[in-house]
């Protein structure tokens, strides 16, 4: 059964860049769609965008300018990069998996990151 | 603020049948995207139960079940049970925001 597992930095210092990376095992990372969405405290859950194993990207326009994610198949792994964050941009991150880009089946634990001023 | 607009909170006894709405517009739900409903329990990543408005992926009860009519979408647990309390989230595609939106969530409470 395949596993997501978010890491990175959990505390990010405000105008920096946020850098999460997930790790996906038990499965492959071909054929799927790899997303990232987060959960900001006390708001509502967040598409930021996601990365097909082919490559190709797509994101949220509200975040586009800011945002780049990546996938690293011979690692079994993708990315986010997230440029310029605000107190705005604290909040749980999680990876997930979708067979179509539409919706997000499995996703992983989430970890908080929290900027700091 | 979401495009999607779900009730914070819905509750019931045991055994009874609840049911989440989730009212969109035409650029959404309406146009019509496909709806899919999430559960999270506390402290736990989301759990997809509903795909392509109505479908349940492998291992979900059937007490779960999703419908979608015109701008709205619902979705209905029948035979509550304790493990049932969580919170709930729709989510479809807004091709005004070209942006893939989540609900607002519906914290379900079992008397």
């Amino acid at each position: 059964q395949v596993q997501l597992q978010e890491s990175g930095p959990g505390l990010v210092k405000a105008s920096e860049t946020l850098s999460l990376t997930c790790t996906v095992s038990g499965g492959s990372i071909s054929n799927y769609y790899w997303s990232w969405i987060r959960h900001p405290p006390g708001k509502g859950l967040e598409w930021i965008g996601y990365v097909y194993y082919s490559g190709s990207t797509n994101s949220n326009p509200s975040l586009k300018s800011r945002v780049t994610i990546s996938v690293l198949t011979s690692k079994n792994q993708f990315s986010l990069k997230l440029s310029s964050v605000t107190a705005a941009d604290t909040a749980v991150y999680y990876c997930a998996r979708g067979y179509s880009s539409s919706w997000f089946n499995t996703w992983g634990q989430g970890t908080l990151v929290t900027v700091s001023s | 603020q979401s495009v999607l607009t779900q009730p914070p909170s819905v509750s019931g006894a045991p055994g009874q049948r609840v049911t989440i709405s989730c009212t969109g517009s035409s650029s959404n739900i309406g146009a019509p995207y496909d709806v899919q409903w999430y559960q999270q329990l506390p402290g736990a990543a989301p759990k997809l139960l509903i795909y392509g408005d109505t479908d349940r992926p492998s291992g979900v009860p059937d007490r779960f079940s999703g419908s979608k009519s015109g701008t709205s979408a619902s979705l209905a647990i029948s035979g509550l049970q304790a493990e049932d309390e969580a919170d709930y989230y729709c989510q479809s595609y807004d091709s005004s925001l070209s942006a893939y939106v989540f609900g607002t969530g519906t914290r379900v409470t079992v008397l």
